[in-house]
């Protein structure tokens, strides 16, 4: 049974960068079938896509955060990663890693539990 | 990219059905066959329900289908059960070869 855990800091100070990691189980991220991606939800509001990866290290990025993401794959761990620098508190979410139903044209299907990012100092 | 529009909250009695739209453009919804559907409980992750407009997921029940007409997408909901009350969003890809999502629907069952 595939499953996806979120990992990284509760906290981020203003201006610093978040890093976090997600750690897939029950299924490799090396697979030639699926796309990864991330996804990020502010306290009490909707969902938004940041970006997503193939094993390759093929990225797609939300054209309105693509300046501040960065997001990269360890297929020796099994893992994949989300790098956004210039933090602030617009950025404070729930942010989701997720396994997309297939290649890049398909939605996002399995996700992890999510992991709450508060930024503050 | 603007987030796709849909009507804050919907409600309905058990038994009866509802219908949430989705309304985009002619660069996302209009242009593609590739809207989904989630289904959302709070403090809980996203329940991918519906995608590419009209197929379910294994395990998701026949109640749930999806249409779309022009630049929106709906998500009929029949046979209303307790357990529908969530949170419903959704998304869609855009021609910015990216993905966007909806503002989200609360369903109430009276």
């Amino acid at each position: 049974q595939l499953q996806l855990q979120e990992s990284g800091p509760g906290l981020v100070k203003p201006s610093e960068t978040l890093s976090l990691t997600c750690t897939v189980s029950g299924g490799s991220i090396s697979s030639r079938s699926y796309y990864w991606g991330w996804i990020r939800q502010p306290p009490g509001k909707g969902l938004e896509w940041i970006g997503s990866i193939f094993y390759s290290g093929s990225t797609y990025y939300n054209p309105s955060l693509k300046s501040r993401v960065t997001i990269s794959v360890d297929t020796s761990k099994n893992q994949f990663s989300l790098r956004l620098n210039a933090m602030t508190a617009a950025d404070t979410a729930v942010y989701y890693c997720a396994r997309h139903l297939g290649l890049w044209l398909t939605t996002l299907h399995y996700w992890g539990q999510g992991t709450l990012v508060t930024v503050s100092s | 990219q603007s987030a796709l529009t849909q009507p804050a909250s919907v409600s309905g009695s058990p038994g009866q059905s509802i219908t949430i739209s989705c309304t985009g453009t002619s660069r996302d919804i209009g242009g593609y066959n590739y809207v989904s559907w989630y289904q959302q409980y709070p403090g809980k992750a996203p329940k991918l329900m519906l995608y590419e407009v009209t197929y379910r997921p294994s395990g998701v029940s026949d109640r749930f289908s999806g249409s779309k007409s022009g630049n929106t997408a709906s998500l009929t909901i029949s046979g209303l059960q307790p357990e529908d009350e969530a949170d419903y969003y959704c998304n869609s890809y855009t021609s910015s070869s990216s993905w966007v999502f909806g503002g989200g629907t609360k369903l109430t069952v009276l």
